[in-house]
C-alpha cells in the first residue's frame, strides 16, 4: 500500500519559517518525481513545487517569489519543502504527491500551515 | 501562462443523472490534462490522466475526452459518493502545472 505522510505544519508568525516533510512508503522513491500542492481554507488547489527523482531538477510556481525551496533525501524516502518569509496568504493545507510525468497519482493527507500573529 | 477555466462552477444534479464538466485551456496543451476528485475533508484523488485514461481503480462511469484546449469529464450516472469538487490540472512548460478553479457537483 502506498502511503505519503506529511508533517511539519503548524502556527507560525508572519515572516517566519517552517520545513515540511513527506515520508513515502510503498513506492520506489528513488525513481519517483515528487510535488507539493497547497489548498487555502475553503479554496481551490494550487500547485507549489516539484522535484525530479535525483533532486537535480526543481520547479516552482511563479507566485512564490523564491521564498520556498524543495529538496529530497532518497536514503530516507523523504521530500521536503522549506517555507521562508511566510505570509498570511500562505495559510493552507500542504499536500505532497507523487508526480508521474503529467499527473499526480498518489497523495498524502496534508499538513496545515497557519501564518498568523 | 496557461490558464484553465472550468464550467459550470456548480452543477446541481440528482443521483442517477449524467454529469458533464468542462475544462478549457487558454493555450493548446495537447492531451496533458488530468481530472481530480476531492470529497470534503479528503485529499484529492486522480480520476483521469492524459485527457482520457482512467486511473487504476476508478469506476467505468467516469470518462474523459478532449485535446488541445477543450476537455470534458463525464460521469454517466451519479452515485451518492460522486458528489464532490472536481479539478482539472494541466502540464506544460511554464508554469509546469496549473489547476482549474474547480466544479462542485452537489445534490439537487
Amino acid at each position: 500500500e502506498v502511503q505519503l505522510l506529511e508533517s511539519g505544519g503548524g502556527l507560525v508568525q508572519p515572516g517566519g519559517s517552517l520545513r515540511l516533510s513527506c515520508v513515502a512508503s510503498g513506492i520506489t522513491f528513488r525513481t519517483s518525481a515528487m510535488t507539493w500542492v497547497r489548498q487555502p481554507p475553503g479554496k481551490g488547489l494550487e500547485w507549489v513545487s516539484a522535484i525530479g527523482a535525483t533532486g537535480d531538477n526543481t520547479y516552482y510556481a511563479d507566485s512564490l517569489e523564491g521564498r520556498f525551496t524543495i529538496s529530497r533525501a532518497n536514503s530516507y524516502n523523504t521530500v521536503y519543502l522549506q517555507l521562508n518569509n511566510l505570509r498570511a496568504e500562505d495559510t493552507a493545507i500542504y499536500y505532497c504527491a507523487r508526480l508521474e510525468k503529467t499527473y499526480f497519482d498518489y497523495w498524502g493527507r496534508g499538513t496545515l500551515v497557519t501564518v498568523s500573529s | 501562462e496557461i490558464v484553465l477555466t472550468q464550467s459550470p462552477a456548480t452543477l446541481s444534479l440528482s443521483p442517477g443523472e449524467r454529469a458533464t464538466l468542462s475544462c478549457r485551456a487558454s493555450q493548446d496543451i495537447n492531451i496533458f490534462l488530468g481530472w481530480y476528485q476531492q470529497r470534503p475533508g479528503q485529499a484529492p484523488r486522480l480520476l483521469i490522466f492524459d485527457a482520457s485514461n482512467r486511473a487504476p481503480g476508478v469506476p467505468a462511469r467516469f470518462s474523459g475526452s478532449g485535446s488541445g484546449t477543450d476537455f470534458t469529464l463525464t460521469i454517466s450516472s451519479l452515485e451518492p459518493e460522486d458528489f464532490a469538487v472536481y479539478y482539472c490540472l494541466q502540464r506544460s512548460n511554464r508554469p509546469l502545472f496549473t489547476f482549474g478553479p474547480g466544479t462542485k457537483v452537489d445534490v439537487k
